[in-house]
């Protein structure tokens, strides 16, 4: 079965620093796209960035960046020069593969940005 | 406005009392989805949709049912709420079903059943 797995259950970061979510996933298939997900203490979820399994090149949008290594299905999430405003519940996705039109979620890294 | 609208948000009821929650989408999405989020356990796919009368379970479908009669609406009904269907709710929709669409989440709908 498909599986996606956050090991930090809590980040700490300093302002302006760059901070690595790291997001590891699990299929047997070789056509899937990956997510993340912002949800600030508002509760609202909130598209970051995608990365389909056969691009090439890593993600970025913005201060975002998608860490994508295929061979060790990690898909991290990079933040760079972080703002107060990026304290948040943070969730990689998966969709496709094995679980066909499934959405699968990560349990979720809830980052602290420190002034 | 481009959005994606659940109600009721906030709900608190009483267990076997049967509830509907709606969701609509204005976006022309074809997929629309149910998760459930629980601490710890992030959001758990209830059912989803591909496209009118398309249906198929997610991983937590017990308890809960859906229908997709029009394409912009997806509620999601529970029978007879029982405690453990205390949570918080999330409808969703995309442009497509394959892997490459983002989801459009509404705000949430908390549920307590007592």
């Amino acid at each position: 079965a498909q599986k996606i797995t956050q090991t930090q259950p809590g980040m700490f970061v300093q302002e302006k620093e760059a901070v690595t979510l790291d997001c590891t996933y699990d299929t047997s298939d070789q056509s899937y796209g990956l997510f993340w997900y912002k949800q600030p203490s508002s509760g609202e979820m909130i598209f970051l960035i995608y990365q389909g399994s056969y691009d090439e090149q890593n993600a970025t949008e913005g201060r975002y960046s998608l860490n994508f290594q295929k061979a060790r299905k990690s898909a991290n999430l990079v933040i760079s020069a972080s703002q107060l405003g990026d304290s948040a519940m943070y969730f990689c996705a998966m969709r496709g593969g094995t679980g066909g039109f499934k959405t699968i979620f990560g349990a979720g890294t809830r980052l602290f940005v420190k002034a | 406005e481009a959005q994606v609208t659940q109600n009721p948000r906030y709900l608190i009821t009483v267990t076997g009392k049967k509830l509907t929650v709606t969701c609509s989408q204005n976006m022309n999405h074809e997929y629309m989805s149910w998760y459930r989020q629980d601490p710890g356990l992030g959001l758990r796919q209830i059912y989803y949709s591909m496209n009118v009368e398309v249906t198929d379970k997610g991983d937590v479908p017990e308890g809960y049912k859906v229908s997709r009669k029009e394409k912009r609406n997806f509620p999601l009904i529970l029978e007879s709420p029982s405690p453990n269907q205390t949570s918080l709710y999330f409808c969703a929709s995309s442009l497509s079903g394959g892997h490459t669409g983002e989801l459009f989440f509404g705000e949430g709908s908390r549920l307590t059943v007592l």
